[in-house]
């Protein structure tokens, strides 16, 4: 079955550590993207990648980091510089950055 | 930079009504348009889209959405709501090689 996988559905951290989130997808797209859900404020788009060995910055990417190193993937990381981490992530791909995109089941992060 | 207006943030309808989602979105090249449901701690599963052609689109789950270039709007509907569909429907956007952007978001409460 094609599709995106995220892991894990569920993530506790301490404060002040690191955390990596997984996004992988065998769709063969060559967009993938990460957005932030927190109540009531819709989709923020954290980071988005075009191609491989290439990202930018979305509207919140401060206190994130992402690599894009294999068609694949697209893993995220949560730094200790993120306030406010606690949130549910999402990771998205798709043929091109205009067209339909193809969500994951989501992490929901939560920082202790 | 391209906008997508969902102006109503929660609405209730009763089971068996019908429905209509609104959605307006920034004039600019002839978009792509999309509509997503999401269910509580779920990820976004697409409903329909459109990219060009006949107007009325048809989608899964009963719903229907119009595209009307004059009013820059692009409204979700159903004749007839079932329990099951209460959930989070989102509207977005691409266009010309610029990325998709979302709504904010409209939280669809059924009342039997």
């Amino acid at each position: 079955d094609g599709g995106i996988t995220q892991s894990p559905k569920y993530l506790f951290r301490k404060e002040g550590q690191n955390v990596t989130l997984s996004c992988e997808q065998n769709l063969n797209h060559d967009a993938m993207y990460w957005y932030r859900q927190d109540p009531g404020q819709g989709l923020r788009l954290i980071y988005y990648s075009q191609i491989v060995n290439d990202f930018q910055k979305g509207d919140i990417a401060e206190g994130y980091s992402v690599s894009r190193e294999k068609k694949e993937s697209f893993p995220l990381t949560v730094t200790s510089a993120q306030k406010n981490p606690t949130a549910f992530y999402l990771c998205a791909s798709s043929w091109s950055v205009d067209n339909e995109q193809f969500f994951g089941p989501g992490t929901r992060l939560t920082v202790l | 930079a391209q906008s997508v207006t969902q102006p109503d943030i929660h609405i209730t309808v009763s089971e068996g009504a019908s429905l209509e989602l609104r959605c307006n979105y920034s004039y600019g090249a002839t978009p792509y348009l999309f509509w997503y449901v999401q269910s509580p701690g779920q990820g976004l599963q697409l409903l329909l889209k459109y990219f060009s052609g006949d107007t009325l689109v048809q989608g899964i789950k009963g719903f229907e959405a119009e595209f009307k270039r004059s009013q820059s709007s692009f409204n979700l509907r159903k004749p007839s709501v079932h329990w099951s569909d209460a959930a989070e429907y989102f509207c977005g956007k691409g266009a010309g090689y610029q990325k998709v952007t979302f709504g904010t978001g409209t939280k669809l409460q059924v009342i039997p």
